[in-house]
């Protein structure tokens, strides 16, 4: 089966760096996505990884293990309009499956 | 602005009632999908089309259909409508549809089934 686990949850404090977890099981692979969703809104994309290792794009960083089925979200320097859902998912074929997302609340 | 369009942002109906939802992709993308977020729940992957035939299918009741047109844009039929439709609906295009394409979504349709 399918199956993508991330955090429900988390808090952090504007200024902090943040680490958003997500672990995977498919049956395929063809790259890990992370996309942000504020309440309400479309989901919009962060970053792309297919090859293991850091991808860095300004305060936003992703790594993959392709070996560990294990990705990060790193958010540095958070901003209190970074308080969204963030959401980890997998394209084992041409379709995207999502994890649930985990929340992050900034707090001032 | 993803480009991707979705009419219209607000729909409310009664049970038993059909619907009709509207996406147009960004343009230059040939494939479309669909997905159905509900309260506490993960955007569920519903079904894909690439220039004008389904690619790949999710889990779509079988009370609900779409279609891709000539112009590419599509349309999802939800049809004798339940309370637990109620939802977001999302409409995202890619340029090929492939695993690798990145996916841009539209602002959605929040459906509202009393």
């Amino acid at each position: 089966g399918q199956n993508i686990d991330q955090p429900t949850e988390m808090t952090a404090t504007e200024g902090a760096i943040v680490q958003i977890n997500c672990t995977y099981q498919t049956s395929g692979f063809n790259g890990l996505f992370w996309y942000q969703q504020h309440a309400g809104e479309a989901p919009t994309f962060l970053s792309y990884n297919v090859l293991d290792g850091l991808e860095e794009k300004g305060r936003f960083s992703s790594f993959l293990s392709r070996s560990k089925g294990y990705s990060y979200l790193l958010l540095k320097e958070l901003q209190m309009k970074d308080s969204a859902s963030y959401l980890c998912a997998v394209s084992p074929t041409d379709k995207l499956i999502f994890g649930t997302g985990t929340r992050l609340q900034v707090f001032p | 602005d993803s480009g991707v369009t979705q009419t219209p942002k607000h729909l409310i109906t009664a049970t038993g009632q059909r619907v009709t939802l509207r996406c147009s992709p960004r343009s230059g993308d040939l494939s479309v999908y669909w997905y159905q977020q509900s309260l506490d729940q993960g955007l569920q992957f519903l079904i894909q089309y690439y220039n004008g035939e389904e690619r790949a299918k999710g889990n779509i009741l079988e009370r609900f259909s779409a279609q891709q047109f000539p112009d590419l844009h599509s349309e999802l039929n939800l049809s004798s409508l339940e309370l637990g439709d109620s939802a977001l609906y999302f409409c995202a295009s890619s340029v090929e549809g492939y695993g690798t394409d990145t996916q841009y979504f539209g602002p959605g349709t929040r459906l509202t089934v009393l």
